[in-house]
């Protein structure tokens, strides 16, 4: 398995761009994440998703949009790219309910993005 | 406005020391507390804890949960350089989503 997998690693773009931020996971897990990480910060939570066809709002999710139109992928959408915008972008999953059941998230490896 | 604080926010020690590192929280729907390892890229997990004075361990590694104070503290010991990295506290907050509020982080280096 890959596991979760991001792309781009990493990514410049100018005032106003628009990019879309690919994650898949191969785990067939049913929640999916997605994180920024500011410098020396935590993470904060953009969207999430509790299955196919289901999204909703984490703590920061202005500038940004998501789809889940498949288990395995969740992209996310950065429409008017702004300065404050500059981060390291996760992507994570797992796996809970049913008869599968993990606490650990499980994180991509990352995209570092600049707005400028 | 859940939140949550870890100190210190860096720490620096020689190889072999011990270290404890805390994560207090105040959050509106307590579910459980998590600790992540992350050093160049990704976190990685390390522990999950939701019941009070029960210690997980493992290896070099241990953490315990006080609900009635709102904090956990990790412990390493006989630290290592490998140690190094950013220690992440979490608290879930939503039964049946997993949704975390992270700490800010702990900065770790071990000196040799």
């Amino acid at each position: 398995n890959a596991g979760v997998t991001q792309t781009p690693k990493f990514r410049i773009l100018k005032i106003g761009q628009s990019m879309t931020l690919q994650c898949t996971q191969d785990m067939n897990h049913n929640y999916m994440y997605w994180y920024r990480q500011d410098p020396g910060m935590g993470l904060k939570l953009i969207y999430y998703s509790v299955g196919a066809g289901i999204t909703d709002k984490g703590e920061v999710p202005n500038g940004y949009n998501v789809s889940r139109s498949t288990t395995e992928d969740f992209p996310l959408r950065l429409e008017l790219a702004a300065p404050s915008q500059t981060s390291v972008y996760f992507c994570a999953s797992t796996n809970l309910g049913g008869g599968k059941f993990s606490y650990e998230q499980y994180f991509g490896p990352g995209t570092r993005l600049t707005v400028t | 406005e859940d939140k949550v604080v870890q100190s210190p926010l860096s720490l620096v020690v020689h190889e072999g020391d011990t270290v404890t590192l805390n994560c207090s929280y105040e959050v509106t729907n307590f579910r459980s507390l998590l600790w992540y390892k992350q050093e160049k890229k990704a976190p990685t997990f390390l522990f999950m804890l939701t019941s009070s004075g029960i210690e997980k361990k493992s290896g070099r590694l241990s953490s315990i949960l006080d609900k009635k104070e709102l904090f956990s503290i990790l412990n390493i010991t006989a630290t290592q350089t490998g140690d190094s990295a950013v220690y992440l506290c979490a608290v879930e907050t939503i039964q049946g989503a997993q949704k975390l509020v992270f700490g800010q982080g702990t900065r770790l280096t071990i000196n040799p």
